[in-house]
């Protein structure tokens, strides 16, 4: 079957402009996971979705992040007054049910340059 | 929180060598070891996972072993390849919020 989709793959914007990232996950995945990736690092988690809610938002570096799953499937993640530092490789994961333990499977990631 | 260290950052090793990459961990409530291997340009793909009731998990050519006494782990690639070549990243996590390794670089050389 389809694994999980990123879209775009690549994301090229100016400093202050708005964005938005959108996460396909598994079918039937409940849980979905952003993380992000800087350059020569492992993936840092940003935020956790249990269905619509997000459980867990505690990665979130500031109040420009901003995530959503409104309907428990597709999940879009939006930053706000993009800064030079935001750039990285954001990737979304998702696992069947709820997260502990569970197999978090990634996508191929959006690679995020704000210039 | 969960800190994982990972070393080395880079191996280099003949084809058919083996590899070692080896990682420590610092909150003992982490129970969950998965290890995941990043190709340039693509997401992290699960390779093999250990969990803490287990020292020692195998599947063909990799092998993960736990000492959750000394809080490490470690990944074992035998009779390497050139696909193997990649990033290796080892995890530690008690929940959903994974915390990974900076990565080791392994290098197969033909």
């Amino acid at each position: 079957g389809a694994g999980v989709s990123q879209t775009p793959s690549n994301k090229v914007t100016e400093k202050g402009k708005y964005v938005e990232l959108r996460c396909d996950p598994i079918s039937g995945h409940t849980a979905l996971y952003w993380y992000r990736q800087s350059l020569g690092q492992g993936p840092e988690f940003l935020i956790y979705f249990q269905g619509t809610g997000a459980a867990d938002d505690s990665g979130l570096p500031n109040d420009r992040f901003f995530a959503v799953r409104p309907e428990g499937s597709v999940s879009t993640l939006k930053i706000q007054r993009t800064e030079r530092g935001d750039s990285a490789v954001y990737l979304c994961a998702s696992s069947f049910q709820r997260g502990d333990g569970e197999t978090q499977y990634f996508g191929p990631g959006t690679r995020l340059l704000v210039l | 929180g969960e800190n994982v260290e990972q070393h080395p950052s880079t191996l280099s090793v003949q084809e058919g060598d083996s590899a070692v990459i080896k990682c420590t961990y610092s909150d003992s409530a982490s129970n969950y070891f998965p290890w995941y291997k990043q190709e340039l340009g693509k997401g992290p793909q699960l390779i093999i996972d250990i969990r803490s009731n287990v020292g020692e998990k195998k599947d063909q050519r990799i092998a993960v072993t736990l000492n959750k006494t000394a809080k490490h782990f470690s990944l074992h690639i035998t009779e390497t390849q050139p696909e193997d070549s990649a990033v290796y990243f080892c995890v530690g996590g008690s929940n959903y919020k994974l915390t990974f390794g900076k990565g080791t670089l392994l290098t197969v050389n033909p």
